[in-house]
């Protein structure tokens, strides 16, 4: 166990919809990433906030935004959902992004399916 | 070409076999290197973590990093049935984005 808690375990959903994804982080952690892993593209990364400012943007879609709350847990949001959004959604925290790499530790993820 | 190149397998090895896992990558600027364990339809596990390039031993896990062939490994000796598992290798510069290699499935027979 990681100590990275994300819920819900699985979403099944309709296109055109929106939902909301939630991560705790590690007791500590200070930064919070979302990740997309699908078959065809693997693991990709998503969006990091450290202490509840965004910090960094990786392949993220227009229709995705997520946000940091003061409590450091963190929130996905997805909408106008389409069938190929279908995937696992991870959420990985670590101490402190502010300078250098850092060891990422990941939640158990969600999983989404769009029908 | 994508940034990081890993053979997706699958690897089938009988137990107590030494499992050898690679990626190479383009990024020269890449100094950090990491290797996860991913079990099915479970999170990714970071087993090692290293920066630049030498080699790093943990139990059974050796990694290794050479950053002038652009080329990381990761060898588990003795291995054992509960190895079974996807492993991906991943790195990033300074900037903490991971990239991800696709991912090596190993299964170890018992």
């Amino acid at each position: 166990d990681s100590g990275v808690t994300q819920t819900p375990k699985h979403l099944i959903t309709a296109t055109g919809q929106r939902v909301t994804l939630r991560c705790s982080p590690r007791s500590g952690d200070l930064s919070v990433y979302w990740y997309q892993q699908s078959l065809d593209q693997g693991l990709q990364f998503l969006i990091q906030y450290y202490n509840g400012e965004e910090r960094a943007k990786g392949n993220i879609l227009e229709r995705f935004s997520a946000q940091q709350f003061p409590d450091l847990h963190s929130e996905l949001n997805l909408s106008s959902l389409e069938l190929g959004d279908s995937a696992l959604y991870f959420c990985a925290s670590s101490v402190d992004a502010a300078e250098g790499s850092d060891e990422q530790y990941f939640g158990p993820g969600t999983r989404l399916t769009v029908t | 070409q994508k940034e990081v190149e890993q053979d997706p397998g699958p690897l089938s090895v009988p137990e107590g076999a030494i499992v050898s896992l690679n990626c190479t990558y383009s990024n020269s600027a890449f100094q950090y290197f990491m290797w996860y364990r991913q079990y099915s339809r479970k999170g990714p596990e970071l087993l090692m973590y290293t920066y630049s390039s030498g080699n790093k031993e943990d139990g059974r896990f050796t990694a290794q990093v050479d950053k002038s062939s652009k080329y990381i490994s990761l060898f588990i000796r003795d291995s054992q049935p509960s190895d079974s598992a996807t492993y991906l290798c991943a790195m990033s510069r300074s900037s903490i984005k991971l990239s991800f290699g696709a991912g090596t499935t190993v299964t170890v027979r018992a």
